[in-house]
């Protein structure tokens, strides 16, 4: 089955820790995405990536970083500099430059104590 | 500056009945437009979607109209059943900085009453 993995689906963490969060796609597609939704508010774009070893900041870029290492995944680094990272984290897909929908993955629900 | 707007952030509509959801956008370089249906804590499925060049869109009991003039989009949902229950989000793609990206709505939470 073709899809988007990410683990955990729930992740608790103390303040000032770095806690990284897993995505992985079997879809062979090139776009990956990670998104931050908080209560009542949309989707709010980190970060994304159209290719391997290339990436860019989206409009809440600030206190994450991320790798693209390989095709299937783009795991997201929450670390101690984000000031708000209690949040609901959801990783998405996309065939490079397509017109068509992004995938997104079941999310990870992350909140730091 | 928002620049997809939801702005009913939650509607009741009873089941057999039509739902509508709506969507504002503010640019006019969106070129492609998107319906997404989620459930609480999962991710998004996509549901239906739009061209700019077209006026509506239909796939099954889901229909979304688009009034480029008036930068407005809605979705239908006829008859409505009591799993179509969920927060839908609209979603705008538009081209900058060498890629497409999608801007999202704050979404509208449907309840759809048994």
């Amino acid at each position: 089955d073709g899809g988007i993995t990410q683990s955990p689906k729930y992740l608790f963490r103390k303040e000032g820790q770095n806690v990284t969060l897993s995505c992985e796609q079997n879809l062979n597609h090139d776009a990956m995405y990670w998104y931050r939704q908080d209560p009542g508010q949309g989707l709010r774009l980190i970060y994304y990536s159209q290719i391997v070893n290339d990436f860019q900041k989206g409009d809440i870029a600030e206190g994450y970083s991320v790798s693209r290492e390989k095709k299937e995944s783009f795991p997201l680094t929450v670390t101690s500099a984000q000031k708000n990272p209690t949040a609901f984290y959801l990783c998405a897909s996309s065939i490079r430059d397509s017109t068509d929908e992004q995938f997104f993955g079941p999310g990870t629900r992350l909140t730091v104590l | 500056d928002q620049q997809v707007k939801q702005n009913s952030p939650s509607l009741s509509v009873q089941e057999g009945r039509i739902s509508i959801l709506n969507c504002d956008y503010t640019n006019s370089m969106f070129d492609y437009f998107l319906w997404y249906k989620k459930y609480p804590a999962e991710g998004p499925t996509f549901l239906i979607s739009i061209s700019s060049i077209k006026d509506k869109n239909e796939d099954g009991r889901f229909t979304v109209f688009l009034n480029k003039s008036a930068k407005h989009l809605s979705l239908h949902i006829v008859p409505s059943q009591p799993g179509d229950s969920a927060v839908y989000f609209c979603a705008a793609r538009g081209y900058g900085a060498g890629s497409y990206q999608l801007t999202f709505g704050k979404g509208t939470k449907l309840s759809v009453i048994p």
